[in-house]
């Protein structure tokens, strides 16, 4: 079974740049997660789909952050403009359908470093 | 607001050493626990997971953790690490659809 596949791996950005993240999770997944990695941290949960529809985006900075799910299967997660504590590692997660609990799949995440 | 606490941020280990690392939580509902490893450079894996029965669970290359319901905890140990051991460790509890993690206890074993 293939992965939760992220690219691009490694990401270096000038503050106030744009950048997108892309995730392609395992098939058939409905539920896609994106997490943040700050180092020396903890991930954090960023924004949480089910299918196409948005289930938690708490936690997400919404005036420079922002995601989509389109057609409920590859995900983009998009920070605009960056500032130098975005500099983090962004995980994607996905898990199948019935209970999601059963110890989901991370990609290998997009390691960004803002300058 | 869902919390889980890892005591040790930072662990020092020789080779065959014995190797205990703390988690606790903060739920009092139905938890199912997991600890994840993250090796320098890769990504989150899967060490073992908790959901009800046997409150002492395996999982993969040696590790295993206990459960205890009074303390809140979830602690995870080896009896003897290896050199390979050394990474990140992270506990993490999923309640509310979500998965909540600790902060991390890197782990460096000496050869």
């Amino acid at each position: 079974e293939a992965g939760v596949a992220q690219s691009p791996r490694y990401k270096i950005i000038e503050k106030r740049q744009s950048v997108a993240f892309w995730c392609n999770p395992i098939s058939g997944h409905a539920t896609l997660y994106w997490y943040q990695q700050i180092l020396g941290q903890g991930p954090k949960l960023l924004i949480q789909f089910q299918n196409n529809g948005v289930v938690d985006d708490s936690q997400l900075p919404k005036d420079r952050f922002s995601a989509e799910r389109l057609k409920g299967v590859d995900s983009t997660l998009k920070i605009q403009p960056a500032k130098l504590e975005d500099s983090a590692v962004y995980l994607c997660a996905s898990s199948g359908p019935g209970r999601t609990n059963y110890g989901y799949t991370f990609g290998s995440g997009t390691r960004l470093t803002v300058v | 607001a869902q919390s889980v606490s890892q005591h040790n941020h930072h662990v020092i280990l020789s080779e065959a050493a014995s190797l205990e690392l703390g988690c606790n939580y903060s739920y009092g509902g139905t938890v199912n626990l997991f600890w994840y490893v993250q090796y320098p450079g890769q990504h989150l894996q899967l060490l073992l997971k908790y959901f009800s029965g046997d409150p002492l669970v395996k999982g993969i290359k040696g590790f295993e953790a206990e459960f205890i319901k009074s303390k809140f905890s979830f602690n995870l140990r080896k009896p003897s690490v290896q050199w390979s051991d050394t990474a990140e460790y992270f506990c993490a509890v999923f309640a509310f659809n979500k998965f909540y993690f600790g902060s991390g206890t890197k782990l460096n074993v000496k050869p």
